[in-house]
């Protein structure tokens, strides 16, 4: 029963590198969404899709790119990490592709950049 | 800006008494709400949402009531117990679209 799943829980990065965060859902979910979460605020909307195929711009989407591979894995992608980015980036997941809630999430990925 | 205000970065509750947790917003077009609830080092759940033709949402010790002339909703616990101590988040949306999140506020129960 794993749910929203994300990889990796931790990472360190250098300013200008890149990474790909991962997410996968075993609920056959329609809707993916990733948000961060920044001390004294509330999670923020990144990028979302609604289905297979398709992504949108969130309220934050700058410095970001996403890919839906399949109906299960939505990965985020930092082109050159700014420290600005650090962040805890949450993956969520919902059944109705026509209702934006997210209704699951994983546990949260804790990502540093220096 | 921040269009989902939660005030009260924390809350202290003794246990068996009732917590209630606020939640302010200025976009009066939002039509649907929610409450998520977030223990340390797991994503938020889903607790209880309301629709805007509503002003009460029940389900066992969880109610949300919703204002809208004050704009402003709330989240009662009765009983509280000390496994409801957690962070919770409440949210906005428009025609299920553009939800936006309070920062949150994080609910101690003592045993």
């Amino acid at each position: 029963n794993a749910g929203v799943t994300q990889t990796p829980k931790f990472q360190v990065l250098k300013t200008g590198q890149s990474m790909t965060l991962q997410c996968a859902q075993d609920m056959n979910h329609n809707s993916m969404y990733w948000y961060r979460q920044d001390p004294g605020m509330g999670l923020r909307l990144i990028y979302y899709s609604a289905s297979e195929g398709t992504t949108d711009k969130g309220e934050v989407p700058n410095g970001y790119n996403v890919s839906r591979l399949n109906k299960r894995e939505f990965s985020l992608r930092l082109e050159s990490a700014a420290p600005s980015q650090t962040s805890v980036y949450f993956c969520a997941s919902s059944v109705n592709r026509y209702l934006n809630q997210p209704q699951h999430f994983g546990d949260g990925t804790r990502l540093s950049i220096l | 800006d921040q269009q989902v205000k939660q005030n009260s970065p924390s809350l202290s509750v003794q246990e068996g008494r009732i917590s209630i947790l606020n939640c302010d917003y200025t976009n009066s077009m939002f039509d649907y709400f929610l409450w998520y609830k977030k223990y340390p080092a797991e994503g938020p759940t889903f607790l209880i949402s309301i629709s805007s033709i509503k002003d009460k949402n029940e389900d066992g010790r969880f109610t949300v009531f919703l204002n809208k002339s004050a704009k402003h909703l709330s989240l009662h616990i009765v009983p509280s117990q000390p496994g409801d101590s957690a962070v919770y988040f409440c949210a906005a949306s428009v025609n299920n679209n553009d939800m936006r999140f309070g920062a949150g506020t994080r609910l101690t129960v003592k045993p």
